[in-house]
């Protein structure tokens, strides 16, 4: 199985502020990346697909990048409503493996 | 509009048995497959397994091998997920999902079930 390893597992930010988190696979994925977005006591919310693909109605101030074992999610103005938890998911193969999360919060 | 609407939440005691559904809508739901998703109280996500519901091809994480059953009733449109014998380490809230496109299971998930949480206690 492919693990997924985030960092940093939380982190505390500023309004205004860019954000980035890291999401390494235990081996190639190409592309096959996704980012979601799960605010407190909700479902999960797909942000980015294919590593850099902005879901529909996702907000502009979210991107991702990277290919193969690395990948980045970048907020580029931290918002009081961007308050969640993100994970990545490798999609390449079963099991499609989740990073264990990294939570923001407002500081 | 296109969803997925999962059975209500379930208290159960140690040993018994459960199945949970999610029924989707609004799209042909022959033709794309649907995955399991876990998370226990205050942890992460966890991929359980996928099932295509046209067939009832199925594919399980390792970790959930054996300990769950994912099937699939395609004349009303529903998936489920069950346990034969519960444990207190089952309780968690349990999502279904759909990828984004229906040409096999190699996509994110764009559509997710308001999930079902499951509760096992003596």
């Amino acid at each position: 199985d492919i693990q997924m390893t985030q960092s940093p597992s939380s982190l505390s930010a500023s309004v205004g502020d860019r954000v980035t988190i890291s999401c390494r696979a235990s081996q190639g994925v190409s592309t096959f990346l996704a980012w979601y977005q799960q605010k407190p006591g909700k479902v999960p919310s797909l942000l980015i697909y294919a590593a850099s693909i902005l879901q529909s109605g996702v907000p502009a101030r979210f991107s991702g990048s990277g290919s193969g074992t690395d990948f980045t999610l970048i907020i580029s103005s931290l918002q009081p409503e961007d308050v969640a938890t993100y994970y990545c998911q490798e999609y390449n193969s079963a099991p499609q493996t989740f990073g264990q999360g990294t939570r923001v919060e407002i500081k | 509009e296109v969803q997925l609407v999962q059975s209500g939440a379930e208290v159960k005691k140690p040993g018994e048995s459960l199945k949970i559904s999610c029924e989707g809508s609004g799209y042909s739901f022959i033709s794309y497959w649907v995955g399991w998703v876990r998370q226990m109280p205050g942890k992460g996500l966890e991929w359980m397994g996928i099932i295509y519901p046209g067939d009832s091809d199925a594919t399980y994480s390792p970790s959930f091998q054996g300990r769950v059953t994912i099937s699939a009733d395609k004349s009303i449109s529903t998936a489920y997920l069950q346990w034969n014998s519960l444990k207190a380490s089952d309780s968690a809230m349990y999502y279904c999902a759909r990828p984004r496109r229906g040409d096999g299971y190699t996509w994110a998930f764009d559509i997710w079930g308001q999930g079902t949480m499951v509760t096992v206690s003596s």
